[in-house]
């Protein structure tokens, strides 16, 4: 069992926003703005498309956005393309005793 | 550009003891600003922050596995290595070395390694 908590799939048809949540607690994402994304194709490593909850690493598309509130930190998509097809991990710092923890992922279908 | 690049066999007996490098090229593992990462994914399943090491040698490991994992860097040919012992099938994954501008973002990753767990 993971220590974050993502949908298993999400799914939306191009040109459309979809939104992916990563639920941890108040030890982890509630407490530090230090959750990332990656984004991961079949056979490939992760990349990173967030950081520090929002913000953007050179190079990634600016329809790639974060937020977090509370407990939660969302990962957001917008104007789908085919090419967004892939799976989708959140991360978030834990403290000095867990350190690090990665949501269980989440597969996104560009319908 | 920062490459990493894992090494190391690719199939693993039980009880025995799991070793890679990750060679870093266009970079240097001596930079005071990065950790440096191991992660794993089994099959089919999620990732797992193994634990990092800093370029003095301070590490810190994933609770759940910390009883088991050694890592260590070595300067001089700017590698940084991880040992896992006791390995059991739950232990087969693909392994990723990445560095990690602490805390939690991993912007250069290795292509990764598969290493199995089989008698």
């Amino acid at each position: 069992q993971s220590a974050l908590t993502q949908p298993a799939s999400v799914s939306g048809s191009p040109g459309q926003s979809i939104t992916i949540s990563c639920t941890g607690t108040s030890s982890d994402v509630g407490s530090y703005n230090l959750v990332s994304w990656y984004q991961q194709h079949p056979g490939k490593a992760p990349k990173l498309m967030i950081y520090e909850v929002s913000k953007r690493p050179s190079g990634v598309s600016n329809r790639f956005s974060g937020s977090k509130s509370g407990n939660t930190a969302s990962l957001t998509i917008s104007g789908l393309q085919a090419e967004d097809e892939a799976d989708y991990y959140c991360c978030s710092y834990a403290g000095s005793s867990t350190f690090e923890v990665f949501g269980g992922g989440t597969k996104l279908t560009v319908l | 550009q920062v490459q990493l690049q894992e090494s190391g066999p690719g199939l693993v007996k039980p009880s025995e003891t799991l070793s890679l490098t990750c060679t870093v090229s266009g970079g240097s593992v001596s930079s005071g600003s990065y950790y440096w990462s191991w992660i794993r994914q089994p099959p089919g399943k999620g990732l797992e922050w193994i634990g990092y090491i800093y370029y003095s040698g301070s590490t810190n490991y994933n609770p759940s596995l910390k009883s088991r994992v050694t890592i260590s860097v070595d300067t001089s040919k700017n590698q940084f290595s991880l040992k896992l012992s006791s390995v059991t099938a739950a232990d087969t994954a693909v392994y990723y070395c990445a560095r990690e501008a602490p805390p939690t973002t991993f912007d250069y990753w290795g292509q990764g390694t598969l290493v199995t767990v089989s008698s």
